[in-house]
């Protein structure tokens, strides 16, 4: 299993600009989400899903699109890009409802918007 | 709301001395805790969990309680190695009548750097 990928790695935009930032996992997991980590502020959630075609907001939703086709994939997309989406986004599954449930992360995305 | 605090970084030590990472947090409910570890340039790994109240959390010689008297779940570790240096983040999920998928709410990390 190659567990939750992202790409790119890292990217540079400038403001206004669009784009999309992939992930996707193969463990059939039902729930997949979607952060971005600040310094001093942790990581904070986007959106989130709980499967195929039902998605919903999270903390900090503004600026930021989300669909689920499928179960393996759960892509982010900033549709006009702001200086204060510089950030380091991470997505992020697990399986099946329950507390307990560990959440795997991707290596995440480095953004940069000038 | 739910909300996690973690003790102010950066820390640095010395190998082999102790770790203390505090970390306290509020819920309403019944939340699970965790600590995640990011080592540099990668993604979060859970380094160790705690499901209810008194259960003690333990992986590669860390360890954490979780206290529910007094809402906290430090991080420990008796002898750090150089490897340990990563950022360490504490973070609950709330148990919502068993629909709570796996919204975290995580603290705001604390960096560690272990010299030798």
């Amino acid at each position: 299993n190659a567990g939750v990928t992202q790409t790119p790695k890292f990217q540079v935009l400038k403001t206004g600009q669009s784009m999309t930032l992939q992930c996707a996992q193969d463990m059939n997991h039902e729930y997949m989400s979607w952060y971005r980590q600040d310094p001093g502020m942790g990581l904070r959630l986007i959106h989130y899903s709980v499967g195929a075609g039902i998605t919903d907001q999270g903390e900090v939703p503004n600026g930021y699109n989300v669909s689920r086709s499928t179960t393996e994939d759960f892509p982010l997309r900033l549709l006009s890009a702001a200086p204060s989406q510089t950030s380091v986004y991470f997505c992020a599954s697990s399986g099946g409802q329950g507390v307990h449930n560990e959440q795997f992360f991707g290596p995440g995305t480095r953004l940069t918007v000038l | 709301g739910n909300s996690v605090t973690q003790m102010e970084g950066p820390v640095t030590l010395s190998e082999e001395a102790f770790l203390t990472i505090n970390c306290t947090y509020t819920a309403t409910g019944y939340p699970s805790l965790f600590w995640y570890v990011q080592y540099p340039g990668e993604g979060l790994q859970l380094l160790l969990k705690a499901t209810k109240a008194d259960d003690k959390g333990s992986n590669k010689g860390f360890e954490a309680t979780y206290r529910k008297e007094t809402t906290s779940f430090h991080l420990e570790k008796g002898s750090v190695q150089v490897s340990d240096s990563a950022v360490y983040f504490c973070a609950l999920k709330e148990d919502a009548g068993g629909t709570s998928y796996g919204k975290l709410t995580f603290g705001q990390g604390t960096i560690l750097t272990v010299h030798p």
